[in-house]
C-alpha cells in the first residue's frame, strides 16, 4: 500500500531531551516536507527536501533539523525541544522535485514537550 | 507577502449544498489546492486548480478566479462524513496553507 509513515505517533518528552521523528514513504517521491499544525495557525512548513541530500528551510525552521540521506526517509530532529514545540507534526511527500503536485501526508505525530 | 483567508466555521444540513470560500494574496501564482482533514487525521487531497474556471469531481467542485484572488469549494449532497476541516493552500513563491474551515453537517 502506497503510504507515508511516521513514528512515533504520540510522544511526551521533557525540555532539552533530544528526539527524532521518523518519516518514510514507499512511493519513490522526490519531494518531502515537514509541517507543524497549531490551532488558529494552520499548517506551517518547517523544512522541505527536493531530493536526496537537498534540504531547505520552510517558514518555521528554528529549533529543528532534518536530513535526507535516502530518498524514502526524511527524519525530523529536535536537538533541544522546548514547550513551544508542542504541536501536531505532519510529514508529506509528492512526486517530482517540487510541491507542484498533490502532497500525501503521513498520519501525524502529536508531540508534547513539558 | 502571502496570505490566505477562509471562514473559520460553517454549518450545513445533510443533503444540502455548501460553498467554502478562499481568498488569497501571493507573490506569483502556481496553483491552488483544497484538502480535507478530519479531526485528528492527516489532510487528504481534494482538488487542484491552476487555470480559471470550475473543476468538478463527483460531489465536490472547485472554482478559481486568478484575477480576483478567489477560489471556492462546493460540496453537494452533503453527508455526515463531510464534517471536517477544509484547507485552502496556494502555491506562489512557496506553498502556504490557510487555517482551514471547519464544516459541521447536521442531520
Amino acid at each position: 500500500e502506497a503510504q507515508v509513515t511516521q513514528n512515533p505517533r504520540y510522544l511526551i518528552t521533557v525540555t532539552g531531551k533530544k528526539l527524532t521523528v521518523t518519516c518514510s514513504q514507499n512511493m519513490n517521491h522526490e519531494y518531502m516536507s515537514w509541517y507543524r499544525q497549531d490551532p488558529g495557525l494552520g499548517l506551517r512548513q518547517i523544512y522541505y527536501s527536493m531530493n536526496v541530500e537537498v534540504t531547505d528551510k520552510g517558514d518555521v525552521p528554528e529549533g529543528y533539523k532534518v536530513s535526507r540521506k535516502e530518498k524514502r526517509n526524511f527524519p525530523l530532529i529536535l536537538e533541544s525541544p522546548s514547550p513551544n514545540q508542542t504541536s501536531l507534526y505532519f510529514c508529506a511527500s509528492s512526486p517530482g522535485g517540487s510541491s507542484y503536485n498533490e502532497q500525501f501526508f503521513g498520519p501525524g505525530t502529536r508531540l508534547t514537550v513539558l | 507577502g502571502q496570505n490566505i483567508d477562509q471562514p473559520t466555521e460553517m454549518t450545513a444540513t445533510e443533503g444540502a449544498i455548501v460553498q467554502i470560500n478562499c481568498t488569497y494574496q501571493t507573490s506569483g501564482f502556481n496553483g491552488l489546492f483544497w484538502y480535507q482533514q478530519h479531526a485528528g487525521e492527516a489532510p487528504t487531497f481534494l482538488s487542484y486548480n491552476v487555470l480559471d474556471g470550475l473543476e468538478e469531481k463527483g460531489r465536490f467542485s472547485s472554482f478559481l478566479s486568478r484575477s480576483k484572488g478567489y477560489s471556492y469549494l462546493l460540496l453537494k449532497e452533503l453527508q455526515m462524513k463531510d464534517s471536517a476541516s477544509y484547507l485552502c493552500a496556494v502555491r506562489g513563491d512557496k506553498l502556504i496553507f490557510g487555517t482551514g474551515t471547519r464544516l459541521q453537517v447536521f442531520p
